[in-house]
């Protein structure tokens, strides 16, 4: 099962800031928050990641709760490329050898940006 | 740069058939991941490979293997194919040690008749 809970699917207004929810409730202390998107017919695209601190980068930013429990995705003025389904994932940074964490994309938030 | 390539792009296979898919890193990558998407399960991981050592697997039955080589290029072999195994099949390369972000290549797009 995936580490993280997103809604299904969410509405933006084109212009507008779109605010992706995601809970990630039994984050452990070594794992970051990482989102990915993935536009149809083409492969996942990083967006950003973080571990305690907001991060901003020339796509969103990441607001990540004090306890690490939840985080937002903020794209800030979202254009009509920005429709894809969006993925929250928690992971380790440093993957070693036999070890039991699975790397879980879970189903995403599908994100339309309407005209 | 060049971005991950996988080759073949598209495949039809029959049940019982066995396949082999390739994905050619991003140059100075060392990791290779691959994931397998579906409708209904999302986006599944299927196993890391890191200097030609599996370094991390998923949930997926033994049919599902994989082998990376000295240049970082990678195969996954599916055998004894299954209507199920009908997938997308995704490849990510990132240069592995601190490096946080994952390149996805375009996909395979697998289907099992």
């Amino acid at each position: 099962d995936a580490k993280t809970t997103q809604p299904t699917s969410m509405d933006c207004a084109e212009g507008r800031a779109a605010n992706l929810p995601c809970n990630h409730s039994t984050i452990s202390g070594n794992e970051y928050v990482y989102w990915y998107r993935q536009i149809h017919s083409q492969g996942p695209q990083y967006i950003i990641h973080g571990l305690k601190n907001n991060e901003t980068n020339e796509m969103a930013s990441l607001i990540i709760t004090e306890d690490r429990k939840s985080s937002t995705l903020i794209l800030p003025h979202a254009t009509l490329r920005d429709t894809a389904v969006y993925y929250c994932i928690v992971s380790p940074l440093n993957i070693s050898l036999n070890r039991d964490d699975k790397i879980i994309f879970g189903k995403g938030t599908r994100l339309h940006i309407l005209p | 740069k060049a971005g991950v390539t996988q080759t073949p792009r598209y495949l039809i296979k029959t049940r019982g058939q066995q396949v082999t898919l390739s994905c050619s890193p991003i140059s100075g990558h060392r990791s290779v991941s691959w994931y397998q998407q579906t409708p209904g399960q999302g986006l599944q991981f299927l196993f890391e490979y890191f200097s030609e050592t599996q370094r991390n697997k998923g949930n997926f039955p033994g049919r599902f293997s994989g082998r990376q080589f000295s240049n970082s290029r990678s195969e996954m072999n599916v055998s004894t194919l299954e209507l199920g195994d009908s997938a997308l099949y995704l490849c990510a390369s990132s240069l592995g040690g601190d490096s946080h972000e994952q390149f996805f290549g375009p996909g395979t797009r697998l289907t099992v008749l």
